[in-house]
């Protein structure tokens, strides 16, 4: 079945640092990706999304590329913050949404 | 518009004992998802409604947890006997259509369960 797999943390940058978080998916048709971001003590929220080959999603200064011929959805921002300390989740939906476990991110001032 | 509601916002309960999650979904969202969240996991998909009907309950442990939706519009969750393995954050969320329709999909805040 559909799956996604992104890399293990935490994952500890210093702040302005540059920050990629990998993933990658299998799928057997053409789902949308997604990457949702759930800061401490509050709910997942949609960061940003991508429908279909080569689009690139951004939000907040995050930005992640479909790439069909690797099959991934990398997140990547070119000056982190503090404040992005979170826990980012890759996910893709064909007629559901499935989720990645999860990459906790901290960001040291 | 208002969100995706879900109450309570926590329970605590003993193991053995049953419990039960409320969601109203986003007006005139078709299709509903229960979720579970262990903590420092993804969110893992329990239960698929399309209006009233389930679509995919492949991942439910059916032995203890069911779920309704009846009128198409409100769910609920139920846990019965509870075990302390089902400790977890409880998410519904809605979209307007499977695969997430134009809108894409929207979460609720969780019900976080502690069994002891």
């Amino acid at each position: 079945g559909d799956s996604v797999t992104q890399m293990e943390g935490p994952v500890t940058l210093s702040e302005e640092a540059f920050l990629t978080i990998n993933c990658t998916y299998t799928a057997t048709g053409y789902p949308s990706l997604f990457w949702y971001v759930q800061y401490p003590g509050e709910g997942l929220q949609l960061l940003l999304k991508a429908t279909k080959a080569d689009d690139k999603g951004s939000n907040k200064g995050f930005e992640a590329t479909y790439r069909k011929e690797t099959t991934s959805f990398h997140l990547e921002k070119g000056s982190v913050q503090v404040s992005d300390s979170a826990v980012y989740f890759c996910a893709l939906s064909d007629d559901k949404i499935i989720f990645g476990k999860g990459t906790r991110l901290h960001i040291l001032p | 518009e208002a969100g995706v509601a879900q109450s309570p916002r926590y329970k605590i309960i003993e193991k053995r004992q049953s419990v039960a999650f409320w969601c109203n979904p986003i007006s005139g969202h078709a299709t509903l998802y229960w979720y579970q969240q262990i903590l420092g996991q993804g969110p893992k998909l329990l239960i698929q409604f399309q209006n009233n009907g389930v679509v995919d309950d492949s991942q439910l442990p059916k032995d203890r947890f069911s779920a309704e939706r009846l009128k198409g519009v409100d769910s609920t969750l139920k846990i019965q006997p509870a075990k302390l393995e089902d400790s977890a954050v409880y998410l519904c969320a809605s979209s307007l259509a499977a695969g997430g329709g134009p809108r894409g999909y929207t979460f609720g805040s969780g019900t976080r369960l502690t069994v002891v």
